[in-house]
């Protein structure tokens, strides 16, 4: 079974701060692991995604995020955040045979300030 | 390459009537998943389609049921409807050794009454 807890349902930064939104997960195999965004009124959009291999990920829009095993998480940053990032945030884990449902967390909204 | 899309994007039923919600993948993808999102659950797993077939199924009732064509595209079906059904629901379609990277159409967002 996997499960994935998202720590903080709203986070709120200042433009060109830091950007750093929390996802531990549990696996019983070695999972795959992405985050999502969405806008309001829209569907959800890949940000990024660890399959194998590097554990530090880049994905678009300037976000990454890296896997850390012993810790179980895969904690989503961006260096200087702007106002488009405003939205929510979701972490997803799945097994990797490949045909496993997704899991997400229950989502982070973030708001930037001006 | 043209994304998911859903139809309808707005429905407004009554309870206990019955509606079919319809997805059209992306062009080669033969998985499909539908997931229902509301404030107080999140994003909730439904099934998924594969090649026509039921691959996976989340902890739904039966009153919610799916199918899928040859052409991959996938319709679900809720009947009876409940006030609780409200919700958007969102379908995904993945192509085969995507490692389950899913892309997401804009959803139908459903309002029982």
């Amino acid at each position: 079974a996997q499960s994935v807890t998202q720590l903080g349902s709203h986070v709120s930064v200042s433009e060109g701060a830091l950007v750093l939104l929390r996802c531990n997960y549990s696996s019983s195999v070695p999972p795959y692991l992405f985050w999502y965004v969405q806008y309001p009124n829209q569907g959800l959009q890949l940000l990024l995604k660890y399959t194998t291999g590097a554990t530090l990920v880049k994905g678009i829009n300037g976000f990454e995020a890296e896997f850390k095993k012993s810790e179980t998480s895969f904690h989503l940053t961006k260096p200087s955040a702007h106002m488009s990032d405003a939205a929510e945030y979701f972490c997803a884990v799945s097994g990797n045979s490949g045909n496993t449902p997704l899991v997400f967390g229950k989502g982070t909204r973030l708001s930037v300030i001006a | 390459k043209a994304g998911v899309t859903q139809t309808p994007r707005y429905l407004i039923k009554t309870r206990g009537q019955q509606v079919t919600l319809s997805c059209s993948p992306i062009s080669g993808h033969r998985s499909v998943s539908w997931y229902q999102q509301t404030p107080g659950q999140g994003l909730q797993f439904l099934f998924e389609y594969f090649s026509e077939t039921q691959r996976n199924k989340g902890n739904f009732p039966g009153r919610f049921s799916g199918r899928q064509f040859s052409n991959s595209r996938s319709e679900m079906n809720v009947s009876t409807l409940e006030l609780g059904d409200s919700a958007l629901y969102l379908c995904a379609s993945s192509s085969v050794g995507s490692y389950n990277e899913q892309f997401f159409g804009p959803g139908t967002r459903l309002t029982v009454l």
